[in-house]
């Protein structure tokens, strides 16, 4: 199984601050890599598909980079709304499709 | 507006069995795959189970095969996961998604919206 890794595993920021997360794939995994948003109590809700493709709907202070085997999730200036949990998958290798242990961003 | 509801969760004894459904509304159901996904309590995100739109082509985890079962039916726009021979380490909020296109296990897939998810517990 491809193994992600997410750095770091939580992080203490403040509102207007530039943040980012890292997500390192344990073999190449090309662009095939999304991230996720999960409030506590909610389901997690898409943020970020293929790499760097914006969902629908998402504010554009989030945004996506990197392929091969390293990641990144930028939230250029943090609002309090941001405090969640996030996670990165890949679905390169899909049996199975895995997901990072996450990063617990507060706020 | 797409909308997924899940139920059918709740505590069950080990060795026990439990079927989830998943509700769909606001999407051609049969044209896309769909997924479940857990959560074990204070835990991260684990895939458990694919189908394709059609339903002919199901996947499913290592730790989970030859015990959970997928299933759908599209003229009720619903996705089940039948689990049997329940243990401990089932217990996790269980949730549904839709994946990007008809086929599963594509690569080119990411996982939205999410339904609001089930909880399961396995204990005596």
């Amino acid at each position: 199984d491809i193994q992600l890794t997410q750095s770091p595993s939580s992080l203490s920021a403040s509102v207007g601050d530039r943040v980012t997360i890292t997500c390192r794939a344990s073999q190449t995994i090309r662009t095939f890599l999304n991230w996720y948003q999960q409030k506590p109590g909610k389901a997690p809700s898409l943020l970020i598909h293929s790499a760097s493709t914006l969902q629908s709907g998402v504010p554009s202070r989030f945004s996506g980079s990197g392929s091969g085997t390293d990641f990144t999730l930028t939230i250029s200036s943090l609002e309090a709304d941001d405090s969640a949990t996030y996670y990165c998958q890949q679905t390169y290798q899909t049996l199975p499709c895995t997901f990072g242990q996450g990063t617990k961003l507060e706020i | 507006e797409v909308q997924l509801l899940e139920s059918g969760g709740g505590l069950v004894q080990p060795g026990g069995s439990l079927r989830l459904s998943c509700a769909a509304s606001g999407f051609t159901f049969s044209s896309y795959a769909m997924t479940w996904v857990r959560q074990a309590p204070g835990r991260g995100l684990e895939w458990v189970s694919d189908m394709s739109g059609s339903g002919d082509a199901t996947y499913y985890a290592d730790s989970v095969k030859g015990r959970f079962t997928i299933s759908r039916d599209n003229s009720k726009n619903t996705l089940y996961l039948q689990m049997n021979s329940l243990r401990g380490e089932d217990t996790a909020v269980y949730y549904c998604a839709k994946g990007r296109g008809l086929a599963a296990a594509d690569s080119l897939n990411w996982f939205d919206p999410w339904g609001q998810g089930t909880l399961v517990t396995v204990s005596s």
